[in-house]
């Protein structure tokens, strides 16, 4: 069965660039689903930060819309997000999901925090 | 966006009893709602799909209706791993969106 794992620093200084990595095992990213990043922060719950397909179309959330870029590696099997111009309202957990009739299954999650 | 809000936010309950879970959008979603468990300290679990179709593995105690900008989850016995928060989510357009979570805490 298809399982996800984050990666990236967990630490981020202000104004900087957040960069994760979504590993995909046990299935292909090639396969007809969408792979997207979802943060939960406190302060704002479960927000979809958007998604991308093995072709490399996206699809972003207009409110991080100017400072996200999602690419994917097919021949690494794994897809990227980068979100720059970060600031403490960025401070979440961070967890990948792939979309079928609903996001399933998910990365457990890695807590990135914004601090200088 | 299309706004989704829940009710209530927090329910205490008992083991054995039945727990109805309300969501609703700011616009019509067709059957776009998934229904989520949340453990703390995990990632959400997907328990409901296209607004009442029930994942593979999960129990089917657990049950959902509703179309358009009306929904309910609904947990027909409550038992001990189910408490927990529950979320929904509508993928009818972009950008996706989430309720606010519902905590299903031991009365």
């Amino acid at each position: 069965q298809v399982q996800l794992q984050e990666s990236g620093p967990g630490l981020v200084k202000p104004s900087g660039t957040l960069s994760l990595t979504c590993a995909v095992s046990g299935g292909s990213i090639s396969s007809s689903n969408w792979w997207s990043w979802v943060r939960q922060s406190p302060g704002k719950g479960l927000e979809w930060i958007g998604e991308i397909y093995h072709s490399g179309s996206t699809n972003y959330n207009p409110s991080l819309k100017s400072r996200i870029t999602i690419s994917v590696d097919k021949s690494r099997n794994q897809f990227s997000l980068r979100l720059s111009s970060v600031t403490a309202a960025d401070t979440a957990v961070y967890y990948c999901a792939r979309l079928g009739a609903g996001f399933d299954p998910w990365g457990q999650g890695t807590l990135v925090t914004v601090s200088s | 966006d299309i706004q989704m809000t829940q009710s209530p936010s927090t329910l205490s309950a008992s083991v054995g009893d039945r727990v109805t879970i309300t969501c609703r959008a700011s616009q019509s979603i067709s059957s776009w709602l998934a229904w989520y468990q949340q453990k703390p300290g995990k990632a959400p679990k997907l328990l409901i799909y296209k607004a009442s179709s029930l994942e593979s593995g999960v129990p089917s105690r657990f049950s959902g209706s509703g179309s358009g900008t009306e929904f309910t989850l609904t947990i027909s016995s409550l038992q001990p791993d189910d408490f927990a928060t529950y979320y929904c989510q509508q993928y009818n357009s972009y950008p996706f969106t989430f309720g606010p979570g519902t905590k299903v805490d031991i009365k």
